[in-house]
């Protein structure tokens, strides 16, 4: 089993609408949690940190859940400019960070 | 502005030639990684450098080696050992604000194409 799994994907949505992305994580002891977005051929970038209070920031909503040990990203009304892939992203410290990556979702939105 | 500063950001090389690759930081950063993307994959870990002078294998370090002489700097070589080195690179690091949570920051990665 790997350590972060994300949907496959890919998904392919027209403007406007709401996808949502889940990822799982295997290790209990994982404290900190994030959703990357990665441009085609570019570094990943800090989307948003993840809560399991939840988060919330303009159109893209995170969430964690500790006991299924499962993170979700909700992004609403989508745009063209969401085209990218989503990384979830995992984050031990055991002495030193230990930080693992899922292989992404891409998403493709269409006008 | 701070941040990280790869180089070169394309590099085409041989086989059999070593590489090096540049990753240069002015976030005042302690820790610093080498990540490798294949297409379709997670970033895989190469090599961490949580302090000057020191530095630990990640997940895949057969046929890279690394250095940590200054705080700022962690280049990574590509050796002839390594038997797929097409790939692309990326360098990050984690300190300051972000040293609570883990949070990596990113350099703009270096795409190797051994022809």
């Amino acid at each position: 089993r790997k350590e972060v799994e994300q949907d496959p994907g890919p998904f392919n949505v027209p403007e406007g609408a709401t996808v949502a992305f889940n990822c799982t994580y295997s290790n209990s002891a994982s404290q900190s949690f994030f959703w990357y977005r990665q441009d085609c051929r570019k570094e990943p970038k800090l989307l948003m940190s993840v809560y399991s209070s939840g988060n919330e920031d303009g159109r893209f909503t995170a969430q964690l859940n500790r006991a299924s040990q499962y993170i979700s990203l909700l992004i609403r009304d989508s745009k063209l400019s969401d085209s990218a892939t989503y990384l979830c992203v995992v984050t031990l410290n055991t002495g030193g960070f230990k930080t693992i990556f899922g292989a992404g979702t891409r998403l493709f939105v269409k006008a | 502005d701070g941040g990280i500063t790869q180089s070169p950001k394309y590099l085409f090389r041989k086989e059999g030639q070593n590489v090096t690759l540049s990753c240069e930081q002015n976030l005042n950063h302690d820790a610093m990684y080498w990540y490798r993307q294949d297409p379709g994959q997670g970033l895989r870990l190469i090599y961490y450098s949580q302090i000057v002078n020191d530095f630990q294998k990640g997940d895949i370090a057969e046929g890279y080696s690394v250095s940590r002489e200054k705080k700022e700097s962690f280049p990574l070589t590509v050796t002839s050992a390594q038997k797929n080195p097409t790939a692309f690179y990326l360098c990050a690091s984690i300190g300051g604000a972000r040293i609570s949570t883990g949070e990596l920051f990113f350099g703009e990665g270096s795409r190797l194409t051994v022809l």
